[in-house]
C-alpha cells in the first residue's frame, strides 16, 4: 500500500517561470492537504482540498499559488511567476476523513528558484 | 495565525540521555500531536493527544497534554542515535474549523553516540 506519492522531489526554477507540485495521495483518502516549510522553520498550512472542491484555502498566498484535485489523477499545486521566496519544501498530506491519526505525509518537493 | 512555540530550538546529548521538550501556544488547543522528521522527509506522526491532562506513551516516548489546553510536553527516555532529528509538535485549535494543524518550529536533537 504506497504512501502520499509527491513528485519532483526536486525542483529547481528560474524567477518568472511556473512550478507545478503534484501530489497522489494514499489509497482510500480523498482529503488532500498541503503545507510550505521554508528553511528551519515548521509547516505552514496552505490549503485543504477533497475531490474537486477547495475547502479552506485561508493559507494560501492570494496572488500565483492555486491548487486543484481533480476527480481523475493527482493533486497539484502550481505556483506562477515564481520568486526566489517561493524557494521551500512543500508537503502533501492525506487522510480518509477527519481522523487525525491517519494523516500521512509525503517526502516533500523541494522548490528552489535561481 | 495561531502560535506554537517549541523550546528548546535545539539539543546536543549524549546517548542514553532522557530529552524533554515543550510548546506552548497563545490560545486553546483541543488535539496536540507530535510528530519527527528526518532530513529529507516529510514529518511522521508519533503520539496524539486528545484531552487536557492525558498521559500517552509510545515506546521509549511519552507526551503530556497540557492541563491548560495550551501546552504540551514530549520527553524520549534513553536516546539512541536513530531519535536524530527534528521534533515538531501540533495542534488543532478549539475554535479551529476544517482539518489543518499548526505546526511549531520545531526541536532539532542531535544524539553523541
Amino acid at each position: 500500500n504506497a504512501g502520499v506519492m509527491q513528485n519532483p522531489r526536486h525542483l529547481v526554477r528560474r524567477r518568472g517561470q511556473e512550478a507545478r507540485l503534484r501530489c497522489s495521495p494514499m489509497k482510500g483518502h480523498s482529503h488532500v492537504y498541503w503545507y510550505r516549510q521554508l528553511p528551519e522553520e515548521g509547516l505552514k498550512f496552505m490549503v485543504y482540498l477533497q475531490k474537486e472542491n477547495i475547502i479552506d484555502e485561508s493559507g494560501m498566498p492570494k496572488e500565483r499559488f492555486s491548487a486543484e484535485f481533480p476527480k481523475e489523477g493527482p493533486s497539484i499545486l502550481r505556483i506562477q511567476q515564481v520568486v526566489r521566496g517561493d524557494s521551500a519544501a512543500y508537503f502533501c498530506a492525506s487522510s480518509p476523513g477527519r481522523d487525525f491519526l491517519r494523516y500521512t505525509f509525503g517526502s516533500g518537493t523541494r522548490l528552489t528558484v535561481v | 495565525g495561531q502560535q506554537l512555540n517549541q523550546s528548546p530550538q535545539s539539543m546536543f546529548i549524549q546517548e542514553g540521555e532522557d530529552v524533554s521538550m515543550n510548546c506552548t501556544s497563545s490560545s486553546i488547543f483541543n488535539t496536540w500531536l507530535w510528530y519527527k522528521q528526518d532530513p529529507g522527509e516529510g514529518p511522521v506522526l508519533l503520539i496524539a493527544l486528545y484531552k487536557a491532562g492525558e498521559l500517552t506513551s509510545n515506546g521509549r516516548l511519552t507526551a503530556q497534554f497540557g492541563t491548560t489546553r495550551k501546552d504540551s510536553f514530549l520527553n524520549i527516555s534513553a536516546s539512541i542515535p536513530s531519535d536524530v532529528g527534528i521534533y515538531f509538535c501540533a495542534g488543532h485549535p478549539f475554535s479551529g474549523t476544517g482539518n489543518q494543524f499548526y505546526f511549531g518550529t520545531g526541536t532539532s536533537l542531535t544524539v553523541i553516540p
